[in-house]
């Protein structure tokens, strides 16, 4: 079993949809965790940083960590066909080089 | 400001040939990733440098990969004798050091034919 799950889709939307993204993962030593979005043949870009558990909002984006369930979210409000892409959860363990540990990513089409 | 740069961003080579690929990373970051990128994979971590550090080489796949950092900047990740099985994009990462957020360069996508 890998130690982040991520649902890989792929998840079609409308345009204007919320979106709800997820990753689980098993190491309770992650304490900061992390959302990037990847366009095809492109860099992954961060988008999201969260300390330990609680909420963070940018923008249309809200990110939430769960630590006593193990559980994150992505949400994506009033979403466009430009949030089209792969969407990928990492997390790293306090100390130890912040090394970071992926999810397989959640690839997401926003459809006129 | 400029961010991470890799070079090439494409090698096509042949089995059992060295190669050698770049990362330049943000100006002012002490701290340097190398991860690889493949199907069914995802990305997962290589070698990490900070600062003057020895560099934490515990996800390199076999001997044949190495990287160096040469003045705490430039990096080079350098797999010998490649095979079929090292195609996939490798992707530098960069960040202050002690921060969590790392900065992500557009990759190299290697081809071993």
């Amino acid at each position: 079993q890998k130690e982040v799950e991520q649902d890989p889709g792929p998840l079609s939307v409308p345009e204007g949809a919320i979106v709800s993204l997820n990753c689980t993962y098993s190491n309770s030593a992650f304490q900061y965790f992390m959302w990037y979005r990847q366009y095809s043949r492109k860099g992954p870009e961060l988008l999201m940083y969260t300390y330990s558990s609680g909420n963070k909002e940018d923008g249309r984006f809200t990110a939430q960590v769960d630590k006593s369930s193990k559980y994150i979210s992505l949400f994506i409000r009033d979403s466009q066909p430009s949030d089209s892409a792969t969407y990928l959860c990492a997390m790293s363990q306090a100390g130890g080089g912040n090394k970071l540990t992926f999810g397989t990513g959640t690839q997401l089409k926003v459809e006129l | 400001g400029a961010g991470v740069s890799q070079s090439p961003s494409n090698k096509v080579t042949e089995k059992g040939k060295d190669v050698e690929l770049r990362c330049d990373p943000i100006s002012g970051h002490t701290a340097l990733y190398w991860y690889r990128q493949s199907l069914g994979q995802g990305l997962e971590f290589l070698i990490y440098f900070q600062g003057n550090s020895a560099p934490d080489k515990s996800g390199l796949p076999s001997d044949r990969f190495s990287a160096e950092r040469t003045g705490g900047s430039v990096s080079t990740l350098t797999i010998q004798r490649t095979q079929q099985e090292d195609s996939a994009v490798y992707l530098c990462a960069s960040s202050l050091g002690g921060q969590a957020t790392q900065y992500f360069g557009p990759g190299t996508r290697l081809t071993v034919l």
